[in-house]
Parts: C-alpha cells; sequence; structure tokens
C-alpha cells in the first residue's frame, strides 16, 4: 500500500522567509497526491492536490507544490510565509484496495511575525 | 451546506465506559472513515466504509465499532474506553476513492 513520509516535523520561520516542506510517497505508478493544512483548533482542510498533468500544482493562500516522478517527493512550497500560515501540514495519498487517505505525521510550522 | 459534522466537539469519559461518536454527511459521499489524531503520530485510520453495510477496519481499530446503514451516517463506538484513547477524532468523507477528503470539525476525547 502507498505510504508517505515527511522528514520535518518542526519548523520555524519569520514572515516573508521562504518554505519548503518535504514529502516522500512510497512508490511509483499512478498516484494522486495531497497536502492539507490544520490551522490551530481546526479540522483539516485541503491545500492543494495533484491527480495527473502539469507537475507544479498551485493551491490557495500561494502554496505551492511541484510532483517529482523520479524522486518520489511531492514538496509544498511557498516563497514567502505569513504569520496566518501558523498550522500543521500533512501530506497524503490515497492507499491501499479502497483508496481511503493515509497521512504523514505532520509538520507543524511556526511563524513568528 | 454543512459538509462533515461532528459530535460532540468534546467530551470527558471514566474509563471502561462506552459512548458514540456521530458523524454525518451531506454531500452523499460513499466513502467515509475515521481518524485518531495524536501528537507527531498524524492521522491514523481506525475504520472505514465505501458504502452503506460496508465497512473495514484501518490501522488502529482495537476498541473501536463501526456501523453504516446510511450513506449519511458512519458512528464510531467505543466499547469499553480506555485512557489511551484519549485523542482528537475526526471523521472525513469523499465522494469514491482517492478523491479529496472533506473532515468535521473533530471530537476532543478525553478518558480517565
Amino acid at each position: 500500500a502507498q505510504s508517505v513520509s515527511q522528514h520535518n516535523h518542526h519548523v520555524i520561520l519569520s514572515e516573508a522567509a521562504s518554505l519548503e516542506l518535504g514529502c516522500n510517497y512510497s512508490y511509483g505508478g499512478t498516484v494522486n497526491l495531497f497536502w492539507y493544512v490544520q490551522y490551530p483548533g481546526q479540522h483539516l482542510q485541503l491545500l492543494l492536490k495533484y491527480f495527473s498533468g502539469d507537475p507544479l500544482v498551485k493551491g490557495i493562500k500561494g502554496f505551492e507544490a511541484e510532483f517529482i516522478k523520479s524522486k518520489f517527493s511531492f514538496n509544498l512550497r511557498k516563497p514567502s510565509v505569513q504569520w496566518s500560515d501558523t498550522a500543521e501540514y500533512f501530506c497524503a495519498v490515497p492507499s491501499g484496495g479502497s483508496y481511503i487517505p493515509t497521512f504523514g505525521r505532520g509538520t507543524s510550522l511556526i511563524v513568528h511575525p | 451546506n454543512a459538509g462533515v459534522t461532528q459530535t460532540p466537539k468534546f467530551q470527558v469519559l471514566k474509563t471502561g465506559q462506552s459512548m458514540t461518536l456521530q458523524c454525518a454527511q451531506d454531500m452523499n459521499h460513499e466513502y467515509m472513515s475515521w481518524y485518531r489524531q495524536d501528537p507527531g503520530m498524524g492521522l491514523r485510520l481506525i475504520h472505514y466504509s465505501v458504502g452503506a453495510g460496508i465497512t473495514d477496519q484501518g490501522e488502529v481499530p482495537n476498541g473501536y465499532n463501526v456501523s453504516r446503514s446510511t450513506t449519511e451516517d458512519f458512528p464510531l463506538r467505543l466499547l469499553s474506553a480506555a485512557p489511551s484513547q484519549t485523542s482528537v477524532y475526526f471523521c472525513a468523507s469523499s465522494q469514491f476513492g482517492g478523491t479529496e477528503a472533506f473532515f468535521g470539525q473533530g471530537t476532543r476525547l478525553t478518558v480517565v
């Protein structure tokens, strides 16, 4: 079954710094990939998704991610973070015969004003 | 448009008590699932359903039961609560496997 791993568990940045969060998935073939965001005290919501086509995917709030098949990676990026980006970020991939979302352990991002 | 609704939002249980966490969705999604979120562990799948009358176990099913009698509802039952079940529980639904999941607001459960 597909799985994802996130290598950065805690990231602390100052406002206007650039952000890149790593996500690697377990094997190749057809793959759908997602990034979800969870703001403090809230539920998860979709940030962006990749199904096929252009490997550079743009999401909400200025986030983007690049699907690199040769590296099994789907890293999340933002050129200039804001204090309001403080949240937990999860990479996810549909897994198993029923393609239920499987999540990475998450990255806690703190942005200092 | 309510989306995915979970109740209650907060619950404190004593060890050994049972309870049901409710989850309802109004998007006519076939797929529904329950996760628990613990610090540093991400979201772990407890049980899921691919349609009314069909359920299956996820990664951490022990101590939990589910049923899916309608498309809309997917309750999670704790049979005999244990402190290890202290967690935040999220219900999610999706149109079918592999698509975007929509989440409820979560239930914060404490077992003392």
